[in-house]
């Protein structure tokens, strides 16, 4: 098992550019989830997906989008990238079930810089 | 108040210490709690779900105030490789979302 695997691992853009993170999990999960963490903010979920086809808007969504095609990839998408879009993405996904079948599963990460 | 709250540190320990983290919650319905370990410029990774009843599991201790709406965690003889910073996370019942603290960093030095 890969486990959760993020494309591209670096990435540099120009303001104004677009790009689409991938984010694939080989574990059959069915909620998957893209988070953004900067210096002194912590993890900050950007969307969600509880299934495919399905996605949600987490607490920062602006600037960004996503698509749940199918139940192992969830992509993010920066449609025009802004300065303030430089971060480290991480995607996660998790099982269904009861409280405690609650263990996030997270890629490596994207280190993104939007010059 | 923020959802979740972590005192961001650094904790600055000698090997062989002992130390403790606080993680204080605000939603009354939170049903969930967990702790994570995230090294520098890694991806956070579970360390241990906490249970009502607190668990133990080798030199890491976490347990759970409902009354105070706190939870806890101890680790005991630090090692130099403990040195990460630990995330607390909260969930409430029925919620999809977890919500995580800003993190505890710790520095064990030797």
């Amino acid at each position: 098992n890969a486990g959760v695997t993020q494309t591209p691992k670096f990435r540099v853009l120009k303001t104004g550019q677009s790009m689409t993170l991938l984010c694939a999990q080989d574990m059959n999960h069915e909620y998957m989830y893209w988070y953004r963490q900067d210096p002194g903010m912590g993890l900050r979920l950007i969307h969600y997906s509880v299934g495919e086809g399905t996605t949600a808007k987490g607490e920062v969504p602006d600037g960004y989008n996503v698509s749940r095609l199918k139940k192992q990839n969830f992509l993010l998408g920066l449609e025009s990238a802004a300065p303030s879009q430089t971060s480290v993405y991480f995607c996660a996904s998790r099982i269904t079930g009861n409280a405690f079948a609650y263990e996030q599963y997270f890629g490596p990460g994207t280190r993104l810089t939007v010059t | 108040r923020k959802e979740v709250e972590q005192d961001p540190g650094p904790f600055n320990v000698p090997e062989g210490a002992t130390v403790a983290f606080n993680c204080t919650y605000s939603n009354s319905a939170s049903q969930s709690f967990f702790w994570y370990r995230q090294d520098c410029r890694k991806e956070p990774k579970l360390l241990m779900s906490v249970y009502s009843s607190g668990n133990e599991d080798g030199r890491f201790t976490a347990q759970l105030n409902r009354a105070s709406q706190y939870i806890s965690l101890l680790i005991r003889d630090s090692k130099l490789s403990d040195s990460a910073t630990y995330l607390c996370v909260v969930r409430s019942g029925g919620s999809y979302i977890p919500t995580f603290g800003r993190g505890t960093s710790l520095i064990v030095h030797p």
